[in-house]
């Protein structure tokens, strides 16, 4: 079944505790992003990559990481994390033509206390 | 810079109703791609329609339809026959087809489906 898969789906953490938020995709995009929802805010992206090894800053950058080392993968790193960045996060991946649709994994509800 | 509005926080329709939820948009490009996805209450986001700024004719995928409005620069959801399956949040969302593939989107429209 062609899937973006997310781990963990929950996470509860405190302030400054490192963490990774993992992306993993089965349909062999080059295209991968990652994005936080707030309520009122829809959603917004943080950093997405075009492919391998190529990554960019999106709208909302502060505070997190990311790498593609390889195609399937695109984890999400937060360093030290603070109570702001408790949000709803989606990983994403599309095929690179710019009219395809972006397909989202089920999210990661993250609480950072 | 691109920026998506949809001013009907929430909405209340009869089932089997048709409904439309209204999303306009701002962008000085003039190619670019239109999406609307729905997220019922388990989160997820599920993709319904696609909308080409260059496609002459509205997107339609089964009970969904997008009223495309260029010059208004409006890009309306339509969901003709509505079920209790249709409560969920919809969100509307743009990106450019130049540069980076970044989609856009509203705030979100909570639709509640009332039998």
């Amino acid at each position: 079944e062609a899937q973006v898969t997310q781990n963990p789906r929950y996470l509860i953490t405190v302030t400054g505790k490192k963490l990774t938020v993992t992306c993993s995709q089965n349909m062999n995009h080059e295209y991968m992003s990652w994005y936080r929802q707030d309520p009122g805010l829809g959603l917004r992206q943080i950093y997405y990559s075009m492919n391998v090894e190529v990554t960019d800053k999106g709208d909302v950058p502060e505070g997190y990481k990311v790498s593609r080392k390889e195609k399937r993968n695109f984890p999400l790193i937060l360093e030290s994390p603070s109570p702001n960045q408790t949000s709803l996060y989606f990983c994403a991946s599309k095929e690179r033509d710019v009219t395809d649709t972006q397909y989202f994994g089920p999210g990661t509800r993250l609480t950072v206390l | 810079a691109q920026k998506i509005t949809q001013t009907q926080p929430g909405m209340f329709v009869q089932e089997k109703e048709a409904v439309t939820l209204d999303c306009t948009y701002d962008t000085s490009d003039q190619s670019y791609g239109l999406f609307w996805y729905k997220q019922p209450s388990s989160g997820e986001m599920i993709f319904l329609i696609y909308q080409g700024s260059y496609d002459e004719q509205n997107a339609t995928e089964g009970r969904y339809s997008l009223n495309f409005q260029k010059a208004r620069k409006s890009a309306n959801l339509v969901i003709s026959a509505s079920q209790l399956g249709d409560s969920a949040m919809y969100f509307c969302a743009m990106n450019l087809l130049q540069g980076a593939q970044k989609l856009v989107f509203g705030q979100g429209t909570r639709l509640t489906i009332n039998p």
